[in-house]
C-alpha cells in the first residue's frame, strides 16, 4: 500500500498569513490532486499536477509537484476565513486500462481566524 | 456540481444487522467508487465498479459487498455491521473523459451501536 504523508495535520493561523502544506511519499504517482472538504461535505477537486515539476496556481493557491513526482506542496498567501477546511491530498496511479485509484492523505486541517 | 446524491445522509444502527447505502447518479459516468473515511486515517478506497455488473475490491473490503445493476445506482451493503464499521462513507464517480477525475457525494454518516 502506498503511503501519503501529509504535514502538517492541523493548522490555525490569523488572517493574512501564509502557509504551506506537505504532501510526500515514496511511491511514484502519475499525477497528484488537492482537494478540500467542508464539514458534511464530500471532498471538491482543487487541482491536478502531472507534470515533475509543474507549478500551477489558483488565485492564492500555489500548487506544486515535486520533480520526481512524489511529493507535492500547496501554499497559500494571505489566508482569509474563507479557506478554512481539510485540504487532502491523492495520488493517482492508472490500474488499468482506464480506470485511476486515488490514494488518499490523511489531511490537513486549516482554520483561518479572523 | 456533479449529480450525485447518497442515500440515507445519517444511519444509527445496531451491531449485527444488515445495512445498504446506496449512491445514485445522473451523470451517465462508468466509474463509481465507495470510500469511507476516518479520522487518523483519511479516506480509503472500500470498493469500485468500472461498469454495470463489473466491480472490484479496494484497500479496506472485508465487511462490505457492493452491487451494480444499473449505470445509475451503486449500492454498498454491510452483511452484518460492526461498531469497526461506524464511519462516513462517501460515493464517488469518475469518467473514461477523465478518468482521475473523482466527483464525491455529500456522504453517509453510519453509527453502529
Amino acid at each position: 500500500t502506498q503511503l501519503l504523508e501529509q504535514s502538517p495535520q492541523f493548522l490555525s493561523i490569523q488572517e493574512g498569513e501564509n502557509l504551506t502544506v506537505y504532501c510526500n511519499s515514496s511511491s511514484v504517482f502519475s499525477s497528484l490532486q488537492w482537494y478540500r472538504q467542508e464539514p458534511g461535505e464530500g471532498p471538491v477537486l482543487l487541482v491536478t499536477v502531472v507534470t515533475g515539476g509543474e507549478v500551477k496556481k489558483l488565485k492564492r493557491l500555489t500548487f506544486q509537484f515535486g520533480d520526481a513526482r512524489k511529493d507535492s506542496s500547496l501554499h497559500i498567501t494571505a489566508a482569509q476565513p474563507g479557506d478554512t477546511g481539510l485540504y487532502l491530498c491523492a495520488g493517482v496511479k492508472n490500474s488499468g486500462g482506464s480506470n485511476y485509484k486515488l490514494t488518499f492523505g490523511k489531511g490537513t486541517l486549516l482554520t483561518v481566524n479572523p | 456540481d456533479a449529480g450525485i446524491t447518497q442515500s440515507p445522509r445519517h444511519k444509527v444502527t445496531e451491531t449485527g444487522t444488515p445495512v445498504t447505502l446506496r449512491c445514485h447518479q445522473t451523470e451517465n459516468h462508468r466509474y463509481m467508487y465507495w470510500y469511507r473515511q476516518d479520522p487518523g486515517h483519511g479516506l480509503r478506497l472500500i470498493h469500485y465498479s468500472y461498469g454495470v455488473k463489473d466491480t472490484d475490491k479496494g484497500e479496506v473490503s472485508d465487511g462490505y459487498s457492493v452491487s451494480r445493476s444499473k449505470t445509475e445506482d451503486f449500492l454498498l451493503t454491510l452483511e452484518s455491521a460492526t461498531s469497526s464499521q461506524t464511519s462516513v462513507y462517501f460515493c464517488a464517480i469518475g469518467n473514461t473523459g477523465s478518468p482521475d477525475t473523482q466527483y464525491f457525494g455529500p456522504g453517509t454518516r453510519l453509527t453502529v451501536l
